[in-house]
């Protein structure tokens, strides 16, 4: 158990709607990352968050937007879904946010019908 | 842009073989990371290494870091069925003080009793 938690563990939905996925970092970890793994693209980093702050983005599409609230937990928002969307998302915590070791949730399957 | 590329992508050997899993990038990263992905779980982290020509062994997996920095590699020695899961390698990649990572696609090895 990495002590990230990720909920829901699965999510099945159709085109054009809009889901929340939640993180909840490791006890004392700053930074939460959200990851997007597909078969074709790999492991994609989309977006870090720091100490309620967005520090980094990476792949994450103007549909897709996140936040870091100040209980350090953390949403993914996922809007006008498309049949691509349907990946595995990871969140994954850190202490503080710089080339450390990153602890990561088991992740949400999302399925978008 | 960053990438890395693994190989081989696929590996399927008997228990008690030896294997090594590539890591090639033409970009230099400040450190490299390798994670073991089983199925339903998030990545987990194995190693990291930062030094150019670093080698880091754990039990019977051995790390090495290109003396450039562009490059690693994953040696396994008598690969036991335990170790059958999906091998990622990542390198620190972005500007400033993220812990933002690139992920290579992947090596899914499959060691038969």
């Amino acid at each position: 158990d990495s002590g990230v938690t990720q909920t829901p563990k699965h999510l099945i939905t159709a085109t054009g709607q809009r889901v929340t996925l939640r993180c909840s970092p490791r006890s004392g970890d700053l930074s939460v990352y959200w990851y997007q793994q597909s078969l074709d693209q790999g492991l994609q980093f989309l977006i870090q968050y720091y100490n309620g702050e967005e520090r980094a983005k990476g792949n994450i599409l103007e549909r897709f937007s996140a936040q870091q609230f100040p209980d350090l937990h953390s949403e993914l928002n996922l809007s006008s879904l498309e049949l691509g969307d349907s990946a595995l998302y990871f969140c994954a915590s850190s202490r503080r946010g710089s080339n450390e070791k990153l602890f990561f949730g088991s992740g949400t399957q999302l399925s978008v019908l | 842009t960053q990438l890395l590329e693994q190989s081989p992508q696929f590996l399927s050997i008997q228990e008690g073989e030896n294997l090594t899993v590539y890591c090639n990038s033409s970009s230099v990263f400040s450190s490299l990371q390798w994670y073991r992905q089983e199925p339903g779980e998030g990545p987990v982290l194995l190693v990291t290494v930062v030094t150019g020509g670093e080698v880091k062994k754990l039990k019977r997996l051995t790390f090495q870091f290109g003396d450039a920095r562009k490059d690693s590699s994953l040696h396994i020695t008598a690969a036991q069925t335990g170790d059958t899961g999906l091998y990622l390698c990542a390198g620190a990649g972005g500007s400033g003080n993220t812990g933002k990572l690139i992920f290579g696609q992947g090596t899914t090895l499959q060691v038969k009793p």
